[in-house]
């Protein structure tokens, strides 16, 4: 069975970089599927912020994109996330997701990390 | 960029009934490009329907997926207590993929 955990800091403060990371257990992430993160702002819907394969590929969401970095660690098994420049609007829930096998969609979650961005 | 809206906001129904729930989207979701989540507060989304009419892995059959273009329905078709949640579609039919607001299905 697929586990996902998120981890990181609960507060950033604005202007700076929220980085945060997802280890991955129960499969390697060396070995397909796309790994990354969907954010989730308080009272809000979902956001698709974007998503890497092992092997180099990559989706960002194109609002985000010039702010952000998400990478994979093989040897760790974890996915990261920086997004830079935070602003309060960045404040959310923040999950790490596994992209489906048939489409762009996600089909393992992990429980999500509420980041807050404040002074 | 495709907006999803979801209706009704709020289905307030009792356990056993049929409860069904929208989305339109701004413009055609091509492929059937559309996936439906339910959401339990303080827990993460949790995938029922992709490809617009694929049950996902442990889904009952009570969940299903319809629809084509740019309208799309989840049906519950007899309400257990643990359907009650918040139900949200998703598209990926055009970058970027983008989610509804939500339908939220409480007991009446």
């Amino acid at each position: 069975q697929v586990q996902l955990q998120e981890s990181g800091p609960g507060l950033v403060k604005p202007s700076e970089t929220l980085a945060l990371n997802c280890t991955v257990a129960g499969y390697s992430i060396s070995s397909g599927y796309y790994w990354g993160w969907i954010r989730q702002p308080p009272g809000k819907g979902l956001e698709w912020i974007g998503s890497m394969f092992h092997s180099g590929g990559a989706y960002y969401n194109p609002s985000l994109k010039s702010r952000l970095t998400i990478s994979l660690d093989t040897s760790k098994n974890q996915v990261s996330l920086k997004l830079n420049s935070v602003t309060a609007a960045d404040t959310a829930v923040y999950y790490c997701a596994r992209k489906g096998r048939s489409g762009w969609y996600a089909d393992q979650w992990g429980q999500g990390t509420l980041v807050t961005v404040s002074p | 960029e495709i907006e999803l809206t979801q209706s009704p906001g709020t289905l307030s129904l009792s356990p056993g009934e049929r409860a069904t729930l929208s989305c339109r989207a701004s413009q055609s979701v091509s492929s059937s490009s559309l996936a439906w989540y339910q959401q339990k507060p303080g827990q993460a989304p949790r995938l029922l329907i992709f490809n617009a009419s694929n049950r996902a892995t442990g889904i009952p059959d009570r969940f299903s997926g319809s629809g084509s273009g740019t309208d799309f329905t989840l049906t519950i078709s007899r309400l257990e207590p643990e359907d009650f949640a918040v139900y949200s579609c998703q598209q990926y039919a055009n970058s970027p993929w983008t989610f509804g607001q939500g339908t939220k299905v409480e007991i009446k």
